[in-house]
C-alpha cells in the first residue's frame, strides 16, 4: 500500500526554467510533509517542509505547495540550476505514522 | 556531512549468510531509524530506536533485527539473506523520539546478495 506516491520517475528541465515535482498521498492522518534531496552516493538531505495548517512554504528558490483537499503537494524550483539535478523524495508523517517516503523523482537540469 | 556514520559502505555476500550493518547517529541524537531502499523503490521504514529502546516497527522482516546500544550506536542484523535483500540500507537520526519529520541520513550501506 503506497501511501505516498510520486508518479513521475524522472523529469528533465532546462536550466533557468521552473521545475515542478509532484506528490500524492492517501492517508488523511498525514499532517506534515517534507521534501528530501539525494545526490548519488549520499544519503537524502532535508530540503523543505510544510505543515498541514499551511498551503505554501517558501525557502529561496524552493516553494512547496499543499492542496489538502486533493491530497497533493508539489515542489517548485525556480530558477532551476544544474546543481539541482538529483533525486527528490516526498515524505509525509502524522498520527502514529513514521516518516513515509515516495519512490522519488530523478530531476535532471539541462544546461 | 550529516554527522551520521554508516559502515560498511559496500558489502557483497552470498545467500543464506548473515551481515551486520552499523550506524553512529549525530552527536546528541537519541533516535535512530533504519530504512531500506530497493531498486526503483522509495525508502521503506524498517525500525526506530529511541535511547536504547525500540520505538516503532515498520516493514521489517523476521529475519532482520536491530538494536541500539548504550552509546546510542545501532546495528541492523540481516540473516538468512536472500537475493531480494539486495538494497541500500540507510540509517537516520533525530534528536527527538517523535517523528516530527526532519531526519539526518547517513550515506547508506549497499548490500549485494549473490
Amino acid at each position: 500500500d503506497q501511501q505516498v506516491k510520486q508518479n513521475s520517475p524522472s523529469l528533465s528541465v532546462q536550466e533557468g526554467r521552473i521545475s515542478i515535482l509532484n506528490c500524492d498521498y492517501t492517508n488523511s492522518m498525514f499532517d506534515y510533509f517534507l521534501w528530501y534531496k539525494k545526490y548519488p552516493a549520499e544519503g537524502p538531505t532535508f530540503l523543505i517542509s510544510i505543515s498541514s495548517i499551511k498551503d505554501k512554504n517558501e525557502d529561496g528558490r524552493f516553494t512547496v505547495f499543499l492542496n489538502k483537499s486533493a491530497k497533493h503537494l508539489s515542489l517548485h524550483i525556480v530558477p532551476s540550476q544544474p546543481g539541482d539535478s538529483a533525486v527528490y523524495f516526498c515524505a509525509a508523517t502524522g498520527g502514529a505514522q513514521k516518516l513515509v517516503f515516495g519512490q522519488g523523482t530523478r530531476l535532471t537540469i539541462n544546461p | 556531512d550529516s554527522g551520521v556514520t554508516q559502515t560498511p559502505k559496500h558489502l557483497i555476500t552470498a545467500t543464506g549468510q548473515r551481515v551486520t550493518l552499523r550506524c553512529s547517529p549525530r552527536s546528541g541524537d537519541l533516535s535512530v531509524y533504519w530504512y531500506q531502499q530497493s531498486l526503483d523503490q522509495g525508502l521503506q521504514f524498517l525500525i526506530q530506536y529511541y535511547n536504547g529502546e525500540e520505538r516503532a516497527k515498520g516493514n521489517i522482516l523476521e529475519r532482520f533485527s536491530a538494536q541500539q546500544f548504550p552509546d546510542l550506536h545501532s546495528e541492523l542484523n540481516l540473516s538468512s539473506l536472500e537475493l531480494g535483500d539486495s538494497a541500500l540500507y540507510f540509517c537516520a537520526s533525530s534528536g527527538s523520539g517523535t517523528n516530527t519529520g526532519e531526519l539526518f541520513f547517513g550515506e547508506g550501506s549497499r548490500l549485494t546478495v549473490l
